[in-house]
């Protein structure tokens, strides 16, 4: 069983077009991440929910909108899609929101903007 | 400004040698910093966490360091094999809040 799933695995789509992305983990852990990881493989955080309340936004254009319908789930919608969004969007998740936990990834939503 | 860099981007070792690969901060005082693995087209997996009052952490071939005096994490694969070929990156929690900060990445080649 996959722990932390992300669909759709790959998203090609013309600029200013809005799109989703959805996240689900069959962990029962309390807390959600999404991180955007650029061509250089850079992987930096975007936002944190813990038990469906966001904890963490970090300094992310309001054309990205988290939302989270349950602990389980953590879906992110974006609006009028850039070329700099291209990037691979990763979600995880971790038992709790402090540092001594692993984080479990999803194999990431491949986002390519034409 | 807050950073968290790892030692040149890609590292070649011939198989059966020690990977040693580095992680510094600055203006971080973490309580804790991961280890994660992350082979092409897959998200990152888990492999090592220390906590800041421990020197050392092993599991297997892997071996962590932790120095908070040199703002530095060494994370080193014995006896190295091809299959250890992938990204490693180190993350840490910089205690200031509820997030996760991750270093540049090292790509690990090993060589048969």
């Amino acid at each position: 069983d996959t722990a932390v799933s992300q669909t759709p695995k790959y998203l090609v789509t013309q600029m200013g077009n809005d799109k989703s992305i959805k996240c689900e983990q069959n962990l029962g852990h309390d807390t959600m991440y999404w991180y955007k990881q650029d061509s250089k493989k850079f992987l930096k955080i975007m936002f944190s929910y813990n038990n469906k309340e966001l904890i963490i936004n970090e300094t992310v254009p309001n054309r990205f909108s988290p939302k989270s319908p349950d602990k389980a789930h953590l879906n992110l919608h974006i609006n009028s899609l850039e070329l700099g969004d291209s990037a691979v969007y990763f979600c995880a998740s971790s038992p709790n929101q402090r540092g001594n936990q692993p984080q479990h990834f999803g194999d990431g939503t491949r986002l390519s903007i034409l | 400004s807050q950073k968290i860099e790892q030692n040149s981007e890609a590292l070649n070792i011939q198989e059966g040698k020690t990977a040693t690969l580095t992680c510094n901060y600055t203006n971080y005082s973490p309580a804790y910093l991961q280890w994660y693995r992350q082979d092409p087209g897959r998200g990152p997996v888990f492999l090592l966490l220390i906590r800041e009052n421990e020197k050392e952490k092993r599991k297997e071939r892997l071996k962590v360091t932790f120095d908070t005096t040199l703002k530095q994490s060494l994370f080193h694969i014995t006896a190295s094999q091809p299959a250890d070929s992938a990204t490693y990156l180190c993350a840490l929690d910089p205690s200031t809040g509820n997030q996760f900060y991750f270093g540049t990445g090292t790509s690990l080649t090993v060589i048969p």
